[in-house]
């Protein structure tokens, strides 16, 4: 079955870092845009990063209050999407969602998601 | 960034009757490929979101017929012909056309 799974999650005091996992089944990563998608308690979905297929050159993209403080990146070998958040904020608190997107140049919305890793910023 | 407009933002229905979500954006949403990356999702409480149409108007496996998306360039709707309890959730559409990719604020259908 065509699957993510996120870890990394937990709290974390202001200005911390975490590291965010996402382990994909059944299907190849880097054949895929691939996105983190935040959504914080009571408020709707936000996209945060996403990277896209190797064919497009593994090109990095990110929302602009995240910008030198998040990273995306890919591990083929072991199909896994990464975000390392650092300098984190009491703002980035929520659920943060790995998902699959379009195909090689294809920009469609995400068709697969993990079930979440939860993000507590706090001191 | 492309912004996203959904109305209403809460919408009562009737089990059995239609209805109906708008949604706008501020530029158009035709990409340079000449396809339109306009997506709507299903949100239920206590579950990740689950894609229903992707570009304006393909369904997606599994999602029952009575959901139909339309429109085109930056206006776009989301019909359901007839509401089913299992229907209850909040909706978005989301632009991937544009870097940043981004979301509607959300439309609440409750029974």
């Amino acid at each position: 079955e065509v699957q993510l799974l996120e870890s990394g999650g937990g709290l974390v005091q202001p200005g911390g870092s975490l590291r965010l996992s996402c382990v994909a089944s059944e299907f190849t990563l880097s054949d895929y845009v691939m996105s983190w998608v935040r959504q914080a308690p009571g408020k709707g979905p936000e996209w945060v990063s996403a990277v896209s297929s190797s064919s497009l050159g593994d090109i990095t993209y990110y929302v602009d209050s995240v910008k030198g403080r998040f990273t995306i990146s890919r591990d083929g070998s072991k199909n896994t999407l990464y975000l390392q958040l650092s300098s984190l904020k009491a703002d980035d608190t929520a659920i943060y969602y790995c998902a699959r997107g379009g195909r090689d140049s294809s920009r469609d919305g995400m068709d697969v998601w993990g079930p979440g890793t939860p993000v507590t910023v706090s001191s | 960034d492309v912004v996203m407009t959904q109305s209403p933002l809460s919408l009562p229905v009737t089990l059995g009757q239609p209805a109906s979500i708008s949604c706008r954006s501020s530029q158009s949403l035709v990409h340079s490929s000449g396809n339109t990356y306009l997506s709507w999702f299903q949100q239920r409480p206590g579950q990740s979101p689950r894609r229903l149409i992707y570009q304006v108007s393909n369904r997606d496996s599994g999602v029952p017929d009575r959901f139909r998306g339309s429109g085109s360039v930056s206006e776009f709707t989301l019909e359901i012909s007839r509401v089913e309890a299992e229907d209850v959730g909040v909706y978005y559409c989301m632009q991937g056309t544009h870097w940043v990719y981004t979301f509607g604020q959300g439309t609440r259908l409750e029974i």
